[in-house]
C-alpha cells in the first residue's frame, strides 16, 4: 500500500503567493524527503528532514515534520511560475533499509 | 555531465516483444534502483541493487529481470510485454553508506506497449 498520501492533489495559485502541501504517512520513519518533478522529467530531491527534527529550511522551502501525527508539510514561499511541478513526499521507514516509498503527489500550478 | 542517464528515453513496441532499458550513473554511488511511474504519477519501487547485489525485489512479475554488471550500471529487461507495462520507468541511485537515502533520478524511459 502507498506509504504517503498528499493533500491537496492539485493546487493552483498566483505568482508571489505561498503554497502549502501536506503529506501523511503510516509507519515509523527514519527520514522524510520531498522531491519535485517537472513535466516529462525525472524527480529532483529538494529537502530531507530526519525523524528527530521538527522543521527545516532551504531557500524558499520550509518543511515541518510531526511524527506524533505522522505528517509533514512543505511550504514554498513567494512562489514563481517556475515552481509549477508535481511535488512528492517520500519516506524511509524504520528498519526499511534504503527503500524510499513515495506519496501520491501534489500538482502545483503557479500562474502569472 | 549527466549524473544518472537512461536509454532509450522513449520506447514504443508491440505486445509480446522483449525490450531492455539501460541505466548508468557516474556519481560513484553504491546503490541503484528501478521505479515505475504509472499514468496517475504513482511511483512504485521495483528493484534495488547494492554493489551488484539485489537488496530490494518488490512484487514484480518475473517477466522483469534486472541486471547489474557493475555498481555503475543497472539494466532492466522485460519479456513478453503486456499493455499494463506501459509506464515511465525511472532509474535512480544513492549511496547507502552515507545513510541519508537521498535519491538521484534519471530522466525516465517512457514505454508504450501497443
Amino acid at each position: 500500500s502507498q506509504q504517503g498520501e498528499e493533500d491537496p492533489q492539485a493546487l493552483s495559485i498566483q505568482e508571489g503567493e505561498n503554497a502549502t502541501m501536506n503529506c501523511s504517512y503510516k509507519t515509523s520513519i527514519n527520514n522524510l524527503q520531498w522531491y519535485r518533478q517537472n513535466s516529462g522529467r525525472g524527480l529532483v530531491h529538494l529537502i530531507l528532514i530526519r525523524s528527530n527534527e521538527r522543521e527545516k529550511h532551504s531557500g524558499r522551502l520550509r518543511v515541518t515534520l510531526d511524527t506524533s501525527k505522522k505528517s509533514s508539510s512543505l511550504l514554498i514561499t513567494a512562489s514563481r511560475a517556475a515552481d509549477t511541478a508535481s511535488y512528492f513526499c517520500a519516506t524511509v521507514s524504520t528498519g526499511g533499509g534504503n527503500k524510499l516509498t513515495f506519496g501520491t503527489g501534489t500538482q502545483l500550478k503557479v500562474e502569472l | 555531465d549527466t549524473a544518472v542517464s537512461q536509454t532509450p528515453k522513449y520506447l514504443v513496441t508491440q505486445m509480446g516483444n522483449d525490450k531492455s532499458i539501460k541505466c548508468e550513473q557516474n556519481l560513484g554511488h553504491d546503490t541503484m534502483y528501478w521505479y515505475k511511474q504509472d499514468s496517475k504519477k504513482f511511483l512504485k519501487i521495483m528493484f534495488s541493487y547494492n554493489n551488484k547485489e539485489l537488496i530490494i525485489n518488490e512484487t514484480v512479475p518475473n517477466r522483469f529481470s534486472p541486471k547489474s554488471p557493475d555498481k555503475a550500471h543497472l539494466n532492466l529487461h522485460i519479456n513478453s510485454l503486456e499493455l499494463g507495462d506501459s509506464a515511465v520507468y525511472f532509474c535512480a541511485s544513492s549511496h547507502l553508506e552515507w545513510g541519508t537515502g537521498e535519491l538521484f533520478f534519471g530522466e525516465g524511459s517512457r514505454l508504450t506497449v501497443l
